[in-house]
């Protein structure tokens, strides 16, 4: 069974720049939220995509978008970077259809500094 | 608003001795409360989990008490291990409202020295 995997694992952006972040969810999870994690913060949510269609977002404005794909792996761009947009983004899948438990499962996540 | 909140940032114990992670929580919406534990390089995982019609739920040798009433969790672990350092966090979730995703604390960083 393959795990969450992320990728790129660091990246350098400068401010204003767009960036792309891909995330592999675990086999068999339909349902993929993104979170970020800003150093010394717990991770906050982003949004989630269950079945290729955005069903949750968090406090985050409308340069935070992202894409999920028939095969349920899913992006995360950003646009218009700016230096407090700095910190871990974690990628995470659950199994949907099953009554959610809060379980979800993590990527190691993508190290994003801007510059 | 940090509706999930953990006061220490960090807690030092010696080997074989209990660790106790503390977490209080303001939003009433949560059906369900989850520890994390987080290595350096490495996503968070599971630990352990607690409905919020429980008080109390065991796994080996991680506990996790919950007091509705004061809004307040706990972690215990015992006996500690120095496999045991790593970020611990506590998170929030439920089915409806602003508790449909989870929320986490700001994460307390155990040391169990050997």
């Amino acid at each position: 069974e393959t795990g969450v995997t992320q990728s790129p694992t660091h990246l350098i952006k400068t401010r204003g720049q767009q960036v792309t972040l891909r995330c592999s969810s675990q086999s068999g999870h339909n349902t993929v939220s993104w979170y970020q994690q800003a150093l010394g913060q717990g991770p906050q949510f982003i949004f989630q995509y269950y079945r290729e269609e955005e069903n949750g977002r968090g406090n985050f404005p409308p340069r935070f978008s992202g894409l999920q794909f028939p095969n349920y792996s899913s992006e995360l761009n950003v646009n218009a970077l700016e230096l407090d947009d700095s910190a871990l983004y974690l990628c995470a899948s659950r199994p949907g259809g099953a009554p959610n438990t809060g379980e979800l499962f993590f990527g190691e996540g993508s190290r994003l500094t801007v510059l | 608003d940090q509706q999930v909140k953990q006061n220490s940032p960090s807690l030092s114990v010696q080997e074989g001795r209990i660790s106790i992670l503390n977490c209080d929580y303001t939003n009433s919406m949560f059906d369900y409360f989850l520890w994390y534990k987080k290595y350096p390089a490495e996503g968070p995982t599971f630990l352990i989990s607690i409905s919020s019609i429980k008080d109390k739920n065991e796994d080996g040798r991680f506990t996790v008490f919950l007091n509705k009433s004061a809004k307040h969790l706990s972690l215990h672990i015992v006996p500690s291990q120095p496999g045991d350092s790593a970020v611990y966090f506590c998170a929030g979730g439920g089915s409806s409202g602003s508790a449909r995703q989870l929320t986490f604390g700001s994460g307390t960083q155990l040391t169990v020295l050997p």
